[in-house]
């Protein structure tokens, strides 16, 4: 089976560095992948690790250990716009092409 | 690129009626995705194809919902005998071969049923 876990909420200050965190338990595992999803709108693809280890994408940076079935993406000089939800998904692979997600993590970034 | 389009953006059904929505992929794109979305939760995988064959279907996916591509480029969702618990967020995405999961999402079909 396939279960993820993620913070249903978090508040931090614009300016700020944030970290959300994201569990996995997995079945198989071949990456795992961060969208954002501002309300109302279709979620956007934001950073993806499939080795150990941190990518770093401008703003945004994102950590793996799969010897601990953890991830987290760091956000960076918070913005008001970065005001969203987080979504945390895997991919398991191995003859299957689907995306588990979990329920995602809305962020507020205040003055 | 003109990204990934849905139509209609909203649905209001009865409960019993047929819905179908549509789905235009990105044109270089031959993986085509359907995901459902709820309050609160995250995407939903329903099912995929890869050019015009459906390769894979979630194990929950009811036999009253089809799926088609059948050239390999749009796609159509049927949903037969709407039921109030099909309310959702129906999302389409579609993927270069390649990287997996990174997924680029339509704006979805929101389908009330009353």
């Amino acid at each position: 089976g396939q279960n993820i876990d993620q913070p249903t909420e978090m508040t931090a200050t614009e300016g700020a560095i944030v970290q959300i965190n994201c569990t996995y338990q997995t079945s198989g595992f071949n990456g795992l992948f961060w969208y954002q999803q501002h309300a109302g709108e279709a979620p956007t693809f934001l950073s993806y690790n499939v080795l150990d280890g941190l990518e770093e994408k401008g703003r945004f940076s994102s950590f793996l250990s799969r010897s601990k079935g953890y991830s987290y993406l760091l956000l960076k000089e918070l913005q008001m716009k970065d005001s969203a939800s987080y979504l945390c998904a895997a991919y398991s692979g191995a003859g299957s092409y689907q995306l588990t997600f979990g329920k995602g993590t809305k962020l507020s970034v205040i003055p | 690129d003109t990204g990934v389009s849905q139509d209609p953006r909203h649905k209001i059904t009865k409960r019993g009626q047929n819905v179908t929505f549509r789905c235009d992929p990105i044109s270089e794109h031959n993986r085509l995705y359907w995901y459902r979305q709820t309050l609160g939760q995250g995407p939903e995988f329903l099912t995929y194809f890869q050019n015009e064959a459906q390769l894979e279907k979630s194990r929950l996916l009811s036999d009253r919902f089809s799926a088609e591509r059948p050239k390999g480029s749009f796609s159509t969702l049927e949903i037969q005998r709407t039921e109030q618990g099909d309310s959702a967020m129906y999302l389409c995405a579609s993927s270069l071969a390649g990287l997996a999961g990174a997924l680029s999402f339509g704006p979805g079909t929101r389908l009330t049923v009353l």
